[in-house]
């Protein structure tokens, strides 16, 4: 079993539509939550950053954190069509080595117009 | 740009070959990562390095990887006698070390091994 698990999609939305991404994870010393957004054959970059449990909004983006289920989430209101990318979750914080993240497989969302 | 940049962005190679992949960190950085990521999958830690000390390497990383980070600058990635299951997306990190140390990717390196 993988310490991070993502549903890979893909997910089909239209435009305007909010979505919903999800993880779950088994360590349960991970403290540092993390959502990257990942174009197609580009490099992570980082959306959302979560310490512990909790909310955190940034513009449409909304991350939760539930570290007594073990479940991360990601919400996309208004979703438009340069949202279409794949999104990784990703935590850290476990360990001797508290920077090495672990990710999960990703999911494939698409917004059509 | 003040970003992290890789080079080359594609190596194509043979098997049996040996590559090699330079990362340029965030300047004030002083962590930098390596990852591999496969189509489909998120990226799989193989090693970092605190300034110019390499303290943790995965155990994906065989013996035919080396990284090296000699000033505590830039960093190389070495791979020799390449097998076609080395090919891959390779991708640095660089950070400010710290728990939980926030971490931006560089635009990666695609290797494929024919």
């Amino acid at each position: 079993q993988k310490e991070v698990e993502q549903d890979p999609g893909p997910l089909s939305v239209p435009e305007g539509a909010i979505v919903s991404l999800n993880c779950t994870y088994s360590n349960s010393a991970f403290q540092y939550f993390m959502w990257y957004r990942q174009y197609s054959r580009k490099g992570p970059e980082l959306l959302m950053y979560t310490y512990s449990s909790g909310n955190k909004e940034d513009g449409r983006f909304t991350a939760q954190v539930d570290k007594s289920s073990k479940y991360i989430s990601l919400f996309i209101r208004d979703s438009q069509p340069s949202d279409s990318a794949t999104y990784l979750c990703a935590m850290s914080g476990a360990g001797v080595n508290t920077g090495k993240l672990i990710f999960g497989q990703g999911t494939t969302l698409q917004v059509k117009p | 740009d003040t970003g992290v940049s890789q080079d080359p962005r594609h190596k194509i190679t043979k098997r049996g070959q040996n590559v090699t992949f330079r990362c340029d960190p965030i300047s004030e950085h002083n962590r930098l990562y390596w990852y591999r990521q496969t189509l489909g999958q998120g990226p799989e830690f193989l090693t970092y390095f605190q300034n110019e000390a390499q303290l943790e390497k995965s155990r994906l990383l065989s013996d035919r990887f080396s990284a090296e980070r000699p000033k505590g600058s830039f960093s190389t990635l070495e791979i020799q006698r390449t097998e076609q299951g080395d090919s891959a997306m390779y991708l640095c990190a660089s950070s400010l070390s710290g728990r939980g140390d926030t971490q931006y990717f560089g635009p990666g390196t695609r290797l494929t091994v024919l």
